[in-house]
C-alpha cells in the first residue's frame, strides 16, 4: 500500500504556481520523498526528491516540513502541458516503488 | 533514442491467448522494473530484476506470468492463457542501482483481452 495521501484532484491557473500537496505521516527517517508525472498516455516521468532539504531544479521545487510528515511540490508557473497526474511516494533503498492514485491537476487557461 | 523502449506498444488478443512483452532499458541500467497500470490508477508493481537477477516479484504476479531478463539486457514478460482481467497498460522502467531512486519509464505496451 501507499504511504502517502494526496488530493485526488486540483485545479491551477496557466502562469500561476500550482502548490501540489503529500501527507506522510509514516515517513521513516531513511525513506526520501520521490515525485513523478504522468501525462496521458505515457510512462510516469522523475520530477523530483529530497531526504531532508529542500530541492529545486528545472522542473520544480520541493518543500518538505521539518518533521517529515508532509511536503509540497510547487510547480512555480504552471502551463497546459503540466496538466498530468502527479505522483508522491516515499522510498528507501531496498524497497521497491509503491504508486497510490495521485493528483489530477489540470492547468486551466 | 536512447530511452527505455517498449514492445508492442498495443495488443490485442482473444481470452486464453499467450502474449509476450519485451522491454529494452537504458543500455547502462542494471536494474529493470515491470508495473501494470488499470484506468484510473497509479501504476502497480509486478516484478524487477537486477542485472539477470529477479529480485522480488509482486503477489499480482499470478502463475501465468512470468519474466525474464537473459543476459542483464533486454527483459520479456509473458502472459499465459490471458484473461479480460489482464488487460492493462503494462509499463518497463529501468535505472541505475546508484541511482535507483530515479526510474526512467517506457512509454508501455498497452493488453486489450477480448
Amino acid at each position: 500500500d501507499a504511504k502517502t495521501t494526496q488530493p485526488p484532484s486540483m485545479d491551477c491557473a496557466e502562469g500561476r504556481a500550482a502548490n501540489l500537496p503529500c501527507n506522510h505521516s509514516t515517513i521513516s527517517g531513511n525513506e526520501y520523498v520521490y515525485w513523478y508525472r504522468q501525462i496521458h498516455s505515457q510512462g510516469p516521468q522523475y520530477i523530483i526528491h529530497g531526504l531532508k532539504n529542500n530541492e529545486t531544479n528545472e522542473m520544480a521545487s520541493l518543500i518538505i516540513t521539518e518533521d517529515r510528515k508532509s511536503s509540497t511540490l510547487i510547480l512555480p508557473h504552471a502551463t497546459l502541458r503540466d496538466t498530468a497526474v502527479y505522483y508522491c511516494i516515499v522510498w528507501d533503498y531496498g524497497q521497491n516503488f509503491v504508486f497510490g492514485p495521485g493528483t489530477r491537476l489540470s492547468v486551466l487557461p | 533514442d536512447t530511452g527505455v523502449s517498449q514492445d508492442p506498444r498495443h495488443k490485442i488478443t482473444k481470452r486464453g491467448q499467450n502474449v509476450t512483452f519485451r522491454c529494452d532499458p537504458i543500455s547502462e541500467h542494471n536494474r529493470l522494473y515491470w508495473y501494470r497500470q488499470t484506468l484510473g490508477q497509479g501504476p502497480e508493481f509486478l516484478t524487477y530484476f537486477q542485472n539477470e537477477a529477479q529480485l522480488e516479484k509482486s503477489r499480482l504476479l499470478s502463475d501465468r506470468f512470468s519474466a525474464e531478463r537473459p543476459k542483464g539486457s533486454f527483459s520479456t514478460l509473458e502472459i499465459q492463457r490471458t484473461e479480460q482481467g489482464d488487460s492493462a497498460m503494462y509499463l518497463c522502467a529501468s535505472s541505475f542501482i546508484q541511482g535507483a531512486g530515479e526510474l526512467f519509464f517506457g512509454e508501455g505496451s498497452r493488453l486489450t483481452v477480448l
